[in-house]
């Protein structure tokens, strides 16, 4: 199993929908949590932090599950510049920090 | 958020050659800076962490004569390709990190687009 695994996608969603994706990660002494967006051909940008209680940014809300190990973004009335790659990042006791492979995400007129 | 510098934004140059690529923080120290390298359509690939004043750590499968790196300061870490082959052509991206904490954000470098003829 891949230390942190993102279904690659690509979502493909209208304007405005509100579309989730998922993160898992195998390491359950691993000890932050952030989600990243990457645009085509650019570096990675931090999105946010992932916390134990969640958080919300705006449209976007970040969850954390330990118990099942996994964390989610959720972003509500996507707009077209939400298209990018959002990559999961997860640091372990060691802290490096190890990446997703990333989700694809296209929002369509 | 902090600033993270690299140099040059894009490189082309002859098989053979040696290439030098600066990674600087701008407005903080940092005390960890990594390189990461990614090909077209992939996953950004952790190539080696680096500490100022010590060793670099390589991942498994990066050779680490082939790949210099050197943190010499708290803002500064630079990666060099040495004997550059058309292979190594890649997105070559740097990161900071300020403390040494698990929660502490790195941030990314603009990247250095290598191409090797």
């Amino acid at each position: 199993r891949k230390e942190v695994e993102q279904d690659p996608g690509p979502f493909n969603v209208p304007e405005g929908a509100t579309v989730a994706f998922n993160c898992t990660y195998s390491n359950s002494a691993s000890q932050s949590f952030f989600w990243y967006r990457q645009d085509c051909r650019k570096e990675p940008k931090l999105l946010m932090s992932v916390y134990s209680s969640g958080n919300e940014d705006g449209r976007f809300t970040a969850q954390l599950n330990r118990a099942s190990q996994y964390i989610s973004l959720l972003i509500r009335d996507s707009k077209l510049s939400d298209s990018a790659t959002y990559l999961c990042v997860v640091n372990g006791g060691s802290y490096i920090p190890t990446f997703g492979r990333g989700t694809s995400l296209i929002v369509h007129p | 958020g902090a600033v993270v510098s690299q140099h040059p934004s894009w490189v082309i140059c002859k098989s053979g050659t040696s290439v030098k690529i600066e990674c600087r923080s701008l407005d903080f120290q940092a005390t960890t800076m990594f390189w990461y390298r990614q090909f077209p359509k992939q996953s950004l690939m952790l190539m080696a962490t680096s500490n100022e004043g010590s060793k670099a750590t390589y991942e498994q499968g990066v050779e680490k004569d082939k790949f210099l790196i050197n943190h010499a300061s708290l803002t500064l870490s630079t990666l060099t390709v040495t004997s550059a082959h058309p292979e190594d052509s890649s997105f070559y991206i740097c990161s900071a990190r300020e403390g040494t904490t698990t929660t502490d954000t790195q941030y990314f470098g603009p990247g250095t687009r290598l191409t090797v003829l």
